[in-house]
């Protein structure tokens, strides 16, 4: 029974430039949620993802956006990078209803130059 | 905003030494989960807790819920270097988004 993957898991940008982040639900589930967690702090929530539709959205601006295909994978975009955007960004599935436990892949390591 | 502080914040203890980390917050939470992180890793889902004055118990791990919902604590026995990692809880409030600790970094020496 595959777990959560995420992919790539490590990448390299330059200040300015766009990224997707993918991610693939544990089997089963159909929410995926998305965060960053920057060196040494908690994951921050960025938002959910259910029935295609973001369907709750943490404090972060419009530059990051995300979209689920019919399948329950998820990507996470990120426009304008910002030295500051540099963290793990961790994937987390689930089922649907509030209060789920989540199962959270192993990340993306972003780097911005 | 409803937040949730963890304490304390790194721990360096020894191997066989009991330990308890403490998550609080002034918010209700209706469920709450602990998890475990290490370095290049993902969180690992330990509990998941949902009563008021709830307990549980993962082997040398004993969680329990405040009565009020607003608080939890992880309490460790006899702890062993395998237990090394970021512990992190992480609370609900009925809605979607789930507000992380800022966890506490263990360390147990052999």
């Amino acid at each position: 029974d595959a777990g959560v993957t995420q992919s790539p898991t490590h990448l390299i940008k330059t200040r300015g430039q766009q990224v997707t982040l993918r991610c693939s639900p544990k089997s089963g589930h159909d929410t995926v949620s998305w965060y960053q967690q920057a060196l040494g702090q908690g994951p921050q929530f960025i938002f959910q993802y259910y029935e295609e539709e973001e369907r709750q959205r943490g404090n972060f601006p419009d530059r990051f956006s995300g979209h689920q295909f019919p399948n329950y994978s998820s990507e996470l975009n990120v426009n304008a990078l910002l030295l500051g955007d540099s963290a793990l960004y961790l994937c987390a599935s689930s089922l649907g209803q509030p209060n789920q436990p989540q199962h959270f892949g192993d990340g993306t390591r972003l780097s911005i130059l | 905003t409803q937040l949730l502080e963890q304490s304390p914040q790194f721990l360096s203890i020894q191997e066989g030494e009991n330990l308890t980390v403490y998550c609080n917050s002034s918010s209700v939470f209706s469920s709450l989960q602990w998890y475990r992180q290490e370095p290049g890793e993902g969180p690992v889902l330990l509990v998941t807790v949902v009563t008021g004055g709830e307990v549980k118990k993962l082997k040398r791990l004993t969680f329990q819920f405040g009565d009020a919902r607003k608080d939890s604590s992880l309490h460790i026995t006899a702890a062993q270097p395998g237990d090394t990692g970021l512990y992190l809880c992480a609370g609900t409030s009925g809605t979607y988004k789930y507000i992380f600790g800022t966890g506490t970094r263990l360390k147990v020496l052999a």
